[in-house]
């Protein structure tokens, strides 16, 4: 799975399967976790956000899940679409005095065969 | 990417140019930031802002220079551009204190 710091590149699902996406943190200060979606030529999007107190927050279609013994991050995505393919990213944030330091991952790219 | 906008969105140069890249928005962010992006790896935070004219270094900030004279717009510029700042840059906003990060379009930039 991606990690902050290495990656899976390519995460091949088929339409309407339900696709996971992990990643490892690293900063166990880190109290808040972020997934992006990124299609090709333009910015990252904001797909979900958790915060170091949850353990699972679910949105239209994905879910995020925090595992903070093991400090592992999952998206899920239900019943995945052609639209979903994209490179999806996690960050951390750790805060600081000054602004949100987002740590972020490297990225899976995401496939849905049809 | 709401209320975010970048420009210009390409841009080729020549080593030892310079250039500046500008970034707006439209919802009254307090916090601004510019990322790079490059292959296989994460974005990389240049440099960003808490405010109107404040301004910090981030992660990979050297060849780089930041101005927020007006609280909506935040500016990167490139002193004297070298190959390894061909990059795609983004930038990226937020209101408060721990809230999400809204990123821009991008401006893909060549260093020839």
């Amino acid at each position: 799975g991606e990690s902050v710091g290495l990656h899976l590149p390519t995460l091949s699902v088929q339409e309407g399967d339900n696709s996971i996406i992990n990643c490892a943190y690293s900063n166990s200060a880190s109290d808040y976790f972020i997934w992006y979606k990124q299609e090709s030529g333009k910015g990252p999007q904001f797909i979900i956000d958790i915060r170091s107190n949850m353990d699972k927050r679910q949105g239209q279609r994905v879910t995020v899940l925090l595992n903070k013994t093991v400090k592992h991050l999952s998206l899920q995505i239900a019943a995945t679409q052609p639209g979903d393919s994209a490179v999806y990213f996690c960050a951390e944030n750790g805060v600081t005095g000054g602004g949100n330091k987002l740590t972020f991952g490297t990225g899976t790219q995401l496939k849905v065969e049809l | 990417n709401a209320g975010v906008t970048q420009t210009p969105k390409f841009r080729v140069l020549k080593t030892g140019q310079s250039m500046t890249l500008l970034c707006a928005q439209d919802m009254n962010h307090e916090y601004m930031y510019w990322y790079r992006q490059d292959p296989g790896m994460g974005l990389r935070l240049i440099h960003y802002s808490v405010g109107e004219g404040t301004t910090a270094k981030g992660e990979v900030p050297d060849g780089y220079n930041v101005s927020r004279l007006k609280k909506q717009n935040f500016l990167l510029g490139l002193e004297s551009a070298a190959p390894s700042q061909t990059s795609v840059y983004f930038c990226a906003t937020h209101r408060g204190q721990g809230d999400t990060q809204y990123f821009g379009p991008g401006t893909r930039l060549t260093v020839l």
